[in-house]
C-alpha cells in the first residue's frame, strides 16, 4: 500500500468549466475526507465520507460542489462551473474508523482556474 | 463555529536554537492533532494529545495539551534544517463528528 493517492496533480481549467478529482485512500481505511487549502492557510474541510456514506458537509461548500464514493473505495469530487476563487490545492485524507486517529492525507490536486 | 488559532504566524530562527508554537481553540477539544507539511508537500501527521494536560515527547519534539482542553503547543529543541516547514494544530470536538479543524499554521525556517 503506497498511501493516499490523487488524480491529477495539477489541473488548470477555464472558468466555466467542470473538473473532477479521484482520490484513492488506504485500503483499510473507511474514513475519507476532503479538505481544500489556499496559500499560507491551514486546510479547510469540505466533506467527510464513512464508507459510502457522506455523514457531513461544509456550509462553505456551494452547490456546485458534489463528492461520492461508489462502493466505499475511491472518491471523487467534482466543481461545476468552475470560479477563479476554486484555485487552491484539493486534499484528500483517510483514517481508519476509530475516533482519535490521525490523517493520512494525499499528495492533494492543485487546481488553476483561469 | 469553532476556531482554532495559532502563533506565531512565522519564526526565522538559527540552526540548534530552540522553537515553539502555540495552538488555542476557542471551544473546549476532544483532541488535538499536529501534523508537518513541509514547502511543496501535504501535511503528514505527528502526533495526538487526547488527556487534559497531556504531554508527550518524539526525540527533539515535546507536545503539551493544556489543563483545560483549550490550548496546545510544540516546542522543538535544537531545530535542524530538516525541522524546516509549516506546523498545523488541528482539534476535534464532541460535537464536530470526525471533522478537523486546522489553525492557520506555523512557518519554521531554520538558517544553518
Amino acid at each position: 500500500d503506497t498511501g493516499v493517492s490523487q488524480d491529477p496533480r495539477h489541473k488548470i481549467t477555464k472558468r466555466g468549466q467542470n473538473v473532477t478529482f479521484r482520490c484513492d485512500p488506504i485500503s483499510e481505511h473507511n474514513r475519507l475526507y476532503w479538505y481544500r487549502q489556499t496559500l499560507g492557510q491551514g486546510p479547510e474541510f469540505l466533506t467527510y465520507f464513512q464508507n459510502e456514506a457522506q455523514l457531513e458537509k461544509s456550509r462553505l461548500l456551494s452547490d456546485r460542489f458534489s463528492a461520492e464514493r461508489p462502493k466505499g473505495s475511491f472518491s471523487t469530487l467534482e466543481i461545476q462551473r468552475t470560479e477563479q476563487g476554486d484555485s487552491a490545492m484539493y486534499l484528500c485524507a483517510s483514517s481508519l474508523d476509530r475516533r482519535h486517529y490521525g490523517y493520512t492525507f494525499g499528495s492533494g490536486t492543485r487546481l488553476t482556474v483561469v | 463555529g469553532q476556531q482554532v488559532m495559532q502563533i506565531p504566524q512565522y519564526q526565522h530562527v538559527q540552526e540548534g536554537e530552540d522553537f515553539t508554537t502555540y495552538c488555542n481553540s476557542s471551544t473546549t477539544l476532544s483532541n488535538i492533532q499536529w501534523y508537518k507539511q513541509r514547502p511543496g508537500g501535504h501535511p503528514v501527521f505527528l502526533i495526538q494529545l487526547v488527556k487534559s494536560g497531556e504531554v508527550k515527547k518524539q526525540k527533539r519534539l515535546t507536545f503539551q495539551f493544556g489543563e483545560a482542553k483549550k490550548n496546545s503547543s510544540l516546542h522543538i529543541t535544537a531545530t535542524q534544517t530538516t525541522d524546516v516547514g509549516t506546523y498545523f494544530c488541528a482539534g476535534e470536538t464532541e460535537t464536530s463528528g470526525s471533522r478537523l479543524t486546522f489553525g492557520e499554521g506555523t512557518q519554521l525556517t531554520v538558517n544553518p
